[in-house]
């Protein structure tokens, strides 16, 4: 089955301990991308990858970190995460020839 | 700057209704444009997509979007409402040659029995 999967799916930590959020997709897709969902904010893009090793920043870089060493996995990082970082995270895949993306379920995230 | 708007951020219709979800883009290029849906508790599910062409496009679920340059608009239709269709959408933007996507901030939408 072609899928986004992310783990985990829910996680409540506390301020300045390091997480990190796997993503991995089985579609063989070039692009990756990371959003956080934030109520009457919509989804706002974090950072996006278009292939192993390129990365960029998205609208919303600031205290996370990527990293693209295989094509299928796309980890997002939080070395020091703050309670503004409290959020719900989506990590999404898609084709060039496609260009619609295809969402993982979501880790919901709660620092303290 | 690049920006999606969604107006209505709650929207009611009865079960049998019809619907329309609005959203407003500005973009400097040729825009991509797409409506996802998102059910409580669940990730995002495309519902239909604008690339070129011919611009009433049909989408899944019984969903149509038509697509006005004119106004930057792309609004969302549905001729009878299930309840099955309580959810939230979201419209948005991205374009060929870049790789960024822009999303609406959602409609949140009820359906009365």
């Amino acid at each position: 089955e072609a899928q986004v999967t992310q783990n985990p799916r829910y996680l409540i930590t506390v301020t300045g301990k390091k997480l990190t959020v796997t993503c991995s997709q089985n579609m063989n897709h070039e692009y990756m991308s990371w959003y956080r969902q934030d109520p009457g904010l919509g989804l706002r893009q974090i950072y996006y990858s278009m292939n192993v090793e390129v990365t960029d920043k998205g609208d919303v870089p600031e205290g996370y970190k990527v990293s693209r060493k295989e094509k299928r996995n796309f980890p997002l990082i939080l070395e020091s995460p703050s309670p503004n970082q409290t959020s719900l995270y989506f990590c999404a895949s898609s084709s060039w020839t496609g260009y619609e993306q295809y969402f993982g379920p979501g880790t919901r995230l709660t620092v303290t | 700057a690049q920006s999606v708007t969604q107006p209505d951020i709650h929207i009611t219709v009865s079960e049998g209704a019809s619907l329309e979800l609005r959203c407003n883009y500005s973009y400097g290029a040729t825009p991509y444009l797409f409506w996802y849906v998102q059910s409580p508790g669940q990730g995002l599910q495309l519902l239909l997509k604008y690339f070129s062409g011919d611009t009433l496009v049909q989408g899944i679920k019984g969903f149509e979007a038509e697509f006005k340059r004119s106004q930057s608009s792309f609004n969302l239709r549905k001729p009878s409402v299930h309840w099955s269709d309580a959810a939230e959408y979201f419209c948005a933007v991205g374009a060929s040659g870049t790789y960024k996507y822009i999303f609406g901030t959602g409609t949140r939408l009820k359906v009365l029995a």
